[in-house]
């Protein structure tokens, strides 16, 4: 079964800090690699995807994500974040040729003006 | 762009009632649509996939009399907690896979359920 983990719950940073965010997830076939977000208020949003390809995903806002098979992760990454980045960052992925998708357990960002 | 509306977006119901949850692609097709469960501090937790026309498949440890889940129509699937206890409290949300393409899922904005 596919699992994924996210292992910080919540990070703290100042406005123009840099950003990784850790993913790993556990399965050994082909995988589809989210990131979603959720800003306070709101509901969850794609931020960026991974299904093949180059592993240096960009997404939106300025974020990226890179995916290291052999290290079976996906860490999203912003080298300046903004206050307006403060939400919750979810990791998802789905095996490749399934239809269920499994979500880490989130990490929350607060970003201090 | 894809959009996904959920209701109600809270209920307060009496231990026993039932409470039906709608989830609505408003300008796509969702031939398939997800159910989950978000505790607090916990992921969202997979209840049950949702496909047109056939019958949920419902995750592991998820009850399936208790929840039931109806995918009648393209831009329609409805979950219905019947006979709600306090430990059914939670937020609920639906999401649907459909325009943007396979995998890529679009999120209501959740059901927050408190049974009374």
């Amino acid at each position: 079964a596919q699992s994924v983990s996210q292992h910080n719950h919540h990070v703290i940073l100042s406005e123009a800090a840099s950003l990784e965010l850790g993913c790993n997830y556990s399965y050994g076939g082909t995988v589809n690699l989210f990131w979603y977000v959720q800003y306070p208020g709101q509901h969850l949003q794609l931020l960026l995807k991974y299904f093949s390809g180059d592993p240096l995903v960009k997404g939106i806002k300025g974020f990226e994500a890179e995916f290291i098979k052999s290290k079976f992760s996906f860490n999203l990454r912003k080298p300046s974040v903004q206050w307006s980045d403060t939400a919750e960052y979810f990791c998802a992925v789905n095996a490749g040729g399934y239809q269920k998708v499994t979500f880490g357990t989130g990490t929350k960002l607060q970003v201090i003006p | 762009g894809a959009v996904v509306s959920q209701h109600p977006s809270r209920v307060i119901c009496k231990s026993g009632t039932s409470v039906k949850i709608e989830c609505r692609s408003l300008d796509f097709q969702a031939t398939t649509m997800f159910w989950y469960r978000q505790f607090p501090k916990k992921s969202l937790m997979l209840m049950a996939t949702s496909n047109e026309g056939s019958k949920a498949t419902y995750e592991q440890g998820v009850e399936k009399d208790k929840f039931l889940i109806n995918h009648a129509s393209l831009t329609l699937s409805t979950l219905t907690v019947t006979s709600a206890h306090p430990e059914d409290s939670s937020f609920y949300i639906c999401s649907a896979e459909g325009q943007t393409g396979a995998n890529v899922l679009t999120f209501g904005a959740g059901s927050r359920l408190t049974v009374l």
